[in-house]
């Protein structure tokens, strides 16, 4: 399975969009980008995934890069209720995720 | 819908003591998780079904550890005897198919005294 990259934690001002990085460079050409995130106490929550093209949808967008070893998730107007962990997340064989370490995101007012 | 049940919520036990943690997936759904999140090791896949069969079971950390899918809409994660460093929250997820993404129950926090 793919191993992901992601910085500890970052912040980000209330209304302003969050742009969280994600390096993932020995995906192969069949594995998906996914992106989780986890508020403090709950179960983790899928956000989005891709394969290839940007995807959007109504929480975020996902941007990949061309070469697919990296991709970025977008919070277009974070909001206090963001601050969570964010995990991005490679599929592996048979339907397995392996979650990292992830990022922590602090949405400041 | 529902989504994911998990109970109890909470568990306290005492060191010894067999400890059964019980989850329903969503209908419909033929993959089905379990995940154990600590302070230390983060989030660890133990063991995962598809179609009510155990698949992989290779992050079940010792034998003490059981899981079982008896049909499609009732799963159980068995720990006997517990022991203190057995306690995290103990998370059970599931998913329609391949290339989806889980949904995840509120889980279950078990502490082990």
């Amino acid at each position: 399975d793919a191993k992901t990259t992601q910085p500890p934690s970052m912040d980000c001002a209330e209304g302003r969009a969050a742009n969280l990085p994600c390096n993932h460079s020995t995906i192969s050409g069949n594995e998906y980008v996914y992106w989780y995130r986890q508020i403090h106490s709950q179960g983790p929550q899928y956000i989005i995934h891709g394969l290839k093209n940007n995807e959007t949808n109504e929480m975020a967008s996902l941007i990949i890069t061309e070469d697919r070893k990296s991709s970025t998730l977008i919070l277009p107007h974070a909001t206090l209720r963001d601050t969570a962990v964010y995990y991005c997340i490679v599929k592996g064989n048979f339907n397995k995720f392996y979650f990292g370490s992830g990022t922590k995101l602090n949405v400041k007012p | 819908d529902a989504g994911v049940i998990q109970s109890p919520r909470h568990e306290v036990t005492e060191m010894g003591q067999e400890v059964t943690l019980r989850c329903k997936p969503i209908s419909g759904h033929n993959s089905l998780f379990w995940y154990r999140q600590t302070m230390m090791r983060g989030l660890e896949l133990l063991i995962y079904f598809n179609n009510n069969v155990p698949i992989d079971d290779s992050g079940m950390p010792e034998d003490r550890f059981s899981a079982k899918m008896p049909n499609a809409s009732f799963s159980t994660l068995k720990i006997q005897p517990s022991e203190p460093r057995d306690s995290a929250v103990y998370f059970c997820a599931s998913s329609p198919r391949e290339l989806y993404g889980y949904t995840f129950g509120s889980g279950t926090r078990l502490t082990v005294v």
